[in-house]
């Protein structure tokens, strides 16, 4: 398939290993903050969400943790495995908007 | 499959021709989305429109227009081509008006502009 080629931060995991990808974000006033999976050729795919007035959700397998003390936002992948390996996405809901952030490729070794 | 279509996969054009890109969403999807994907800007949102209008506005170009037809599916159109348009554009489609969390995309269009 197509790979999309971006100049991207990349996580090399083994595999069955927990994965941790973060992302900063800018906007105090978003209200929802977002992680997306592309895989090679495909476009974006929701994987979980999570509200401003939590800090932390959780999702089969996937935890997303929000702290707007310092505006991070991360996403935690338990027991990575090899379907995994993609370009993962935070995005922040902003005036209606999906703001996405610039993606992290996971490599996942066997 | 995310149930948004997205015609053609790949477009190769010179500079300065116009073309279309084709996007067909999620059945009973009232909004679609255009975004931008280049090396090095990231997924850039262009557009939003809401059964047939206007909605929101991002980085997109004033070469560059798009609509919403009355059976919902949307084209952007992309005029005067430079090598920097260059990008895969992804549709997206929900189904509120606003931008749902849960924005379902298509497999994109590669322009090459050379």
């Amino acid at each position: 398939g197509e790979s999309v080629g971006l100049h991207l931060p990349t996580l090399s995991v083994q595999e069955g290993d927990n994965s941790i990808i973060n992302c900063a974000y800018s906007n105090s006033a978003s209200d929802y903050f977002i992680w997306y999976k592309q895989e090679s050729g495909k476009g974006p795919q929701f994987i979980i969400d999570i509200r401003s007035n939590m800090d932390k959700r959780q999702g089969q397998r996937v935890t997303v943790l929000l702290n707007k003390t310092v505006k991070h936002l991360s996403l935690q992948i338990a027991a990575t495995q090899p379907g995994d390996s993609a370009v993962y996405f935070c995005a922040e809901r902003s005036l209606g908007n999906l703001i996405f952030g610039k993606g992290t490729k996971l490599s996942v070794k066997p | 499959d995310s149930g948004v279509t997205q015609t053609p996969k790949h477009l190769i054009t010179a500079t300065g021709q116009r073309v279309t890109l084709r996007c067909s969403p999620r059945s009973g999807d009232l909004s679609v989305y255009w975004y931008q994907q280049s090396l090095d800007q990231g997924l850039q949102f262009l557009i939003q429109y809401y059964n047939g209008e206007e909605r929101a506005k991002g980085n997109i170009l004033e070469r560059f227009s798009a609509q919403q037809f009355p059976d919902l599916h949307s084209e952007l159109n992309l005029s005067s081509l430079e090598l920097g348009d260059s990008a895969l554009y992804f549709c997206a489609s929900s189904v509120r008006t606003s931008t749902d969390t849960e924005a379902f995309f298509g497999q994109g269009t590669r322009l090459t502009v050379v």
